[in-house]
């Protein structure tokens, strides 16, 4: 089974400044995507960033980035930038990339409690 | 409407009393997936649903809980007999068909079992 280990339960940034939240997964499929949502107090999780195990390249999108390792299964994002709406708490997730009656499931991380200081 | 909606947003239950909990996906989303999602911790898959059909059902935590989605569009969670430990925030989340890596989740449904 594909576990995914969040070992930071809180960070905290200045308004502007950059962060990095670390996320580790154990698989031992070849074929699987990456995740980093974004759930407020609201609790809608909000889908941040996408990466495909199959691509080398880091995906971004705006001010948010992942620096994706394969080999050694980590997947980290950056925010950059920081602004107070980013203030959030944060999973990393997985998802099998293979068919079957799993597909589309979804294996979250424990999170990481991002504050951001004005 | 134009998000994944759930009721009710928030639920306080007895200890033994049953709940049940619904789920509207956005229209024409074909796939459906229940989560429950423990206090400071992050989500855990129970079930999902292609259509009518409930594919995979290997996340549920035990025989009380059962969930549903007969016309393949509004689904329902139910717990019967609940215990203090199924007290937490169940999300749905939807998805076109072939879509899996774009699920849109609703604001989730806060059990608090007493």
């Amino acid at each position: 089974a594909q576990t995914v280990t969040q070992s930071q339960p809180e960070m905290s940034v200045q308004e502007a400044e950059t962060v990095t939240l670390s996320c580790t997964y154990d698989t031992s499929e070849s074929d699987y995507y990456l995740f980093w949502y974004k759930q407020p107090p609201s609790r809608q999780m909000i889908l941040v960033i996408r990466q495909e195990a199959y691509k080398q390249q880091n995906a971004t999108e705006n001010r948010f980035s992942v620096n994706f390792q394969k080999a050694a299964k980590s997947f980290s994002l950056k925010i950059s930038d920081s602004q107070l709406g980013d203030a959030a708490m944060y999973f990393c997730a997985y998802r099998s990339g293979g068919g079957g009656t799993s597909y589309g499931k979804l294996t979250f991380g424990q999170g990481t409690i991002l504050t951001v200081h004005p | 409407g134009a998000g994944v909606s759930q009721s009710p947003r928030y639920k306080v239950a007895k200890r033994g009393q049953d709940v049940a909990l619904r789920c509207d996906p956005i229209s024409g989303h074909v796939s459906l997936f229940w989560y429950q999602q423990a206090l400071g911790q992050g989500p855990e898959f129970l079930t999902y649903f292609q259509n009518e059909a409930q594919l995979d059902k290997s996340g549920l935590p035990s025989d009380r809980f059962f969930a549903e989605r007969p016309e393949g569009s509004v689904s329902t969670l139910k717990i019967q007999r609940t215990q203090q430990e199924d007290s937490a925030v169940y999300l749905c989340a939807s998805s076109l068909i072939g879509r899996p890596n774009e699920q849109f989740f609703g604001p989730g449904t806060r059990l608090t079992v007493l």
